[in-house]
């Protein structure tokens, strides 16, 4: 079945960087793009910006342009997300979502469970 | 960048209502809309995509329609299961964005 499997829970110093992992199964890692979305604590979800799974071309929302990368282990099927130079307000969970196809429809039909990154002095 | 306003921004209904909440765009998607459920600790479910499609295995008590910019996530009859955070979400041009979210709580 269908799964993506994120890396575990981060507690980071502002200033330091962080990479986070998400590995697909069940599916063709390349047919698929991966989205990422990030929570808050006590907010709502924000689009951050998608990676084409099969070029490796990243698109970033415009928050989250320069100190995000999304990259790509195309032959673990993994995307990841690094955070440099992290700030307090980078303390959120993150999601990584698959872009599905059903029925000549595109939408997030699988997501990850979450990595929640905590930045503390 | 398109605002999607959710309203309300929280309710409170009982088992068994029928509870319908709104999501407008502040300009033209299309049918570019989809919904998600959000329960604390777990990432969000897809419930609706393109508007008016169920996604796979929601309950058929859970509907969506559009009317004009105004799009909805319809609940026929309320379960205790179903008290979440509904957000909508527009996929018709970056950036994506979401609405605030509607928080549903059992009365």
């Amino acid at each position: 079945q269908i799964q993506l499997v994120q890396s575990g829970p981060e507690l980071k110093k502002p200033g330091e960087s962080v990479k986070i992992s998400c590995k697909a199964s069940g599916y063709t890692f390349t047919d698929y793009a991966m989205h990422w979305v990030k929570q808050a604590p006590g907010k709502g979800l924000k689009w951050m910006g998608w990676i084409n799974t099969y070029t490796g071309k990243p698109t970033y929302a415009d928050d989250f342009k320069g100190r995000f990368v999304f990259s790509l282990e195309a032959s673990a099927s993994t995307a990841n997300l690094q955070i440099s130079n992290l700030k307090n307000e980078d303390t959120a969970t993150y999601f990584c979502a698959r872009y599905g196809y059903y029925s000549a429809h595109w939408y997030f039909d699988f997501w990850g469970p979450g990595t929640m990154v905590t930045v503390s002095s | 960048d398109i605002q999607l306003t959710q309203s309300p921004s929280s309710m409170s209904a009982s088992l068994g209502d029928r509870v319908s909440l709104t999501c407008q765009s502040s300009q033209g998607i299309g049918n570019y809309l989809s919904w998600y459920q959000h329960k604390p600790g777990k990432p969000p479910k897809p419930m609706i995509y393109y508007a008016t499609n169920l996604a796979d295995g929601v309950p058929s008590r859970f509907s969506g329609s559009r009317s004009g910019s105004d799009y909805s996530l319809t609940i026929s009859s309320l379960e205790s299961e179903d008290t979440a955070i509904y957000y909508c979400l527009q996929y018709d041009e970056y950036p994506y964005t979401f609405g605030a979210g509607t928080k549903l709580e059992l009365k």
